[in-house]
């Protein structure tokens, strides 16, 4: 099946410093999305991207789908507390129905 | 406002029970999922289910599980004859379209067998 292969696996940031995340493919994907997950909880969509080569923000939070189809990355800017938690890409191809998500990047932002 | 209802959060099961978990998808979605995660790892899809039909349950195990979205009522996903292996959290998602790029989760019912 399809895979996506996010990294880095972990990062610990300082509060304030601005940090990014990617996920790479074999496989082509005509949707690229990005979730947060906090513990206990499902995931919450942060910003979907539907174009080959789209940039596009959510207050400081910006991604961008590869040229290639192939990739995608997340970049968060001015890092706070509250952005702690795991951030999962998922991509959606073809005909396919369901969502294949990365396997996510533990955030840690400290003080 | 209610979005994606999970009832139970949390379950626990002897291994040989029947796990139901149910889903209430966001009030007019006819379009819901299911995924399961492990352990530090990223949701992973087991079916898609429109109201009364199975569309797609090509990630879901054949033995063991089914799964049910009826004209009323929630969407349940059964386990029967829980193993151990059957331990983890279990994700329902609900779109208004068969897009689920568009779809809302849910906060997860987490079985634990034990």
């Amino acid at each position: 099946g399809q895979q996506l292969n996010q990294s880095p696996q972990s990062m610990f940031i300082q509060e304030g410093e601005d940090v990014s995340m990617n996920c790479t493919s074999s496989s082509i994907f005509n949707t690229w999305l990005w979730y947060k997950q906090d513990p206990g909880e499902g995931p919450v969509l942060l910003i979907a991207l539907y174009k080959a080569g789209e940039l596009t923000s959510n207050g400081r939070l910006t991604a961008q789908f590869g040229i290639t189809r192939k990739d995608s990355f997340l970049n968060i800017s001015a890092s706070i507390p509250s952005d702690v938690g795991i951030y999962f890409c998922a991509g959606l191809s073809g005909s396919a129905r369901q969502l294949t998500f990365g396997s996510g990047t533990q955030l840690t932002v400290l003080p | 406002n209610a979005g994606v209802m999970q009832n139970p959060r949390h379950l626990v099961r002897r291994r040989g029970q029947e796990a139901r978990l149910r889903c209430s998808p966001v009030k007019g979605h006819s379009h819901v999922y299911w995924y399961r995660q492990l352990p530090e790892e990223g949701l992973k899809f087991m079916v898609y289910l429109q109201k009364e039909n199975i569309i797609d349950e090509s990630g879901m195990p054949k033995e063991r599980f089914s799964a049910e979205f009826p004209k009323e009522g929630p969407s349940i996903l059964r386990i029967q004859q829980v193993v151990r292996g059957d331990s983890a959290a279990y994700f329902c998602a609900s779109s208004p379209t068969r897009d689920s790029g568009e779809a809302f989760f849910g906060q997860g019912t987490r079985l634990t067998v034990v």
